[in-house]
C-alpha cells in the first residue's frame, strides 16, 4: 500500500519571503500523481498544484512550484512572496495512475500547518 | 450544482445515536468519495463510487458505517450507533470520471465539499 509523510507539522514564514513544504511518499508503482491541496478554516479542500510521475518537469502554478525527486521519492512544495492568504493546512497526496477501479483514492499525508507572519 | 454540498455542516449526537451525512455532488460527476478526518490529521480514505455501485469499500472502519448513492447523484453516510472515536469531520469529494465497458477512461480531479463535522458526546 502507498503512505505519504508529511514531517513538518507546522511551520510558519514571514510575508513576503519564501517556504518550502516537504512530502515524501512510498510505492512500488512507476506511474502516478502527487498533489499539493489547502485546507483554509473553510474545511474544503483546494487543489494547488499537480504532478504526473512522468513528466520530469517540476510543476508551476504562479507563486507555486514542486521539486520532484522521483528516485528519491520526494515533493515539496515551494511558496514564493508568501502572502497573508496562504495560511492554511496543506496535505500532500498520491493517486495510483492505474485504471482500475480499486486505484482511483487519493491517499493523504497527516499535513503540515502553514502560518504567515505578517 | 456549483459546488459539491454537504449537509449538514456540523452535528453533535449522542453516543448510541445513528446519524446520517448527506453529499450532493456536482452535476454529471459520475465518481464520488467518501472521507474522513480526525482532529489534525490527514483525511482517510472511505469508500468510492462509480455511479451507484461502490467498487472500493475498504477504507468503512467497522459494519457501523454504511453508504449509499442514488444514481449519478446524492449520497448518504450512515454511522449506527455512533462511538466518541467517529467524531471527525467527514468531506465528500466528487469528480468526472466515465467509463464505458467497464473502463475508466479518465478522471479529471476531484471537488471537495467543506465537509460535515460531527461530535459524538
Amino acid at each position: 500500500a502507498q503512505t505519504v509523510t508529511q514531517s513538518q507539522p507546522e511551520m510558519s514564514v514571514q510575508e513576503a519571503e519564501t517556504v518550502t513544504l516537504s512530502c515524501t511518499y512510498d510505492t512500488s508503482e512507476s506511474d502516478y500523481y502527487l498533489f499539493w491541496y489547502k485546507q483554509p478554516p473553510s474545511r474544503q479542500m483546494i487543489l494547488v498544484i499537480r504532478q504526473e510521475a512522468y513528466k520530469q518537469q517540476n510543476a508551476t502554478e504562479n507563486r507555486f512550484s514542486v521539486n520532484f525527486q522521483k528516485a528519491a521519492k520526494s515533493f515539496s512544495l515551494k511558496i514564493s512572496d508568501s502572502q497573508l492568504g496562504d495560511a492554511a493546512m496543506y496535505f500532500c497526496a498520491y493517486r495510483s495512475a492505474k485504471w482500475n477501479q480499486g486505484a482511483q483514492k487519493l491517499v493523504f499525508g497527516q499535513g503540515t500547518r502553514l502560518t504567515i507572519n505578517p | 450544482g456549483a459546488g459539491v454540498s454537504q449537509s449538514p455542516s456540523n452535528k453533535v449526537t449522542e453516543k448510541g445515536k445513528d446519524v446520517e451525512l448527506r453529499c450532493d455532488p456536482i452535476s454529471g460527476h459520475t465518481a464520488l468519495y467518501w472521507y474522513r478526518q480526525r482532529l489534525g490529521q490527514g483525511l482517510e480514505f472511505l469508500i468510492y463510487f462509480q455511479g451507484n455501485s461502490a467498487p472500493d469499500k475498504s477504507g468503512l472502519p467497522s459494519d457501523r458505517f454504511s453508504a449509499e448513492r442514488t444514481g449519478e447523484s446524492v449520497s448518504t453516510l450512515t454511522i449506527q450507533r455512533t462511538q466518541q472515536e467517529d467524531s471527525a469531520v467527514y468531506l465528500c469529494a466528487s469528480s468526472f470520471s466515465p467509463r464505458t465497458g467497464g473502463f475508466l477512461l479518465a478522471n479529471y480531479g476531484y471537488t471537495f465539499g467543506s465537509g460535515t463535522r460531527l461530535t459524538v458526546v
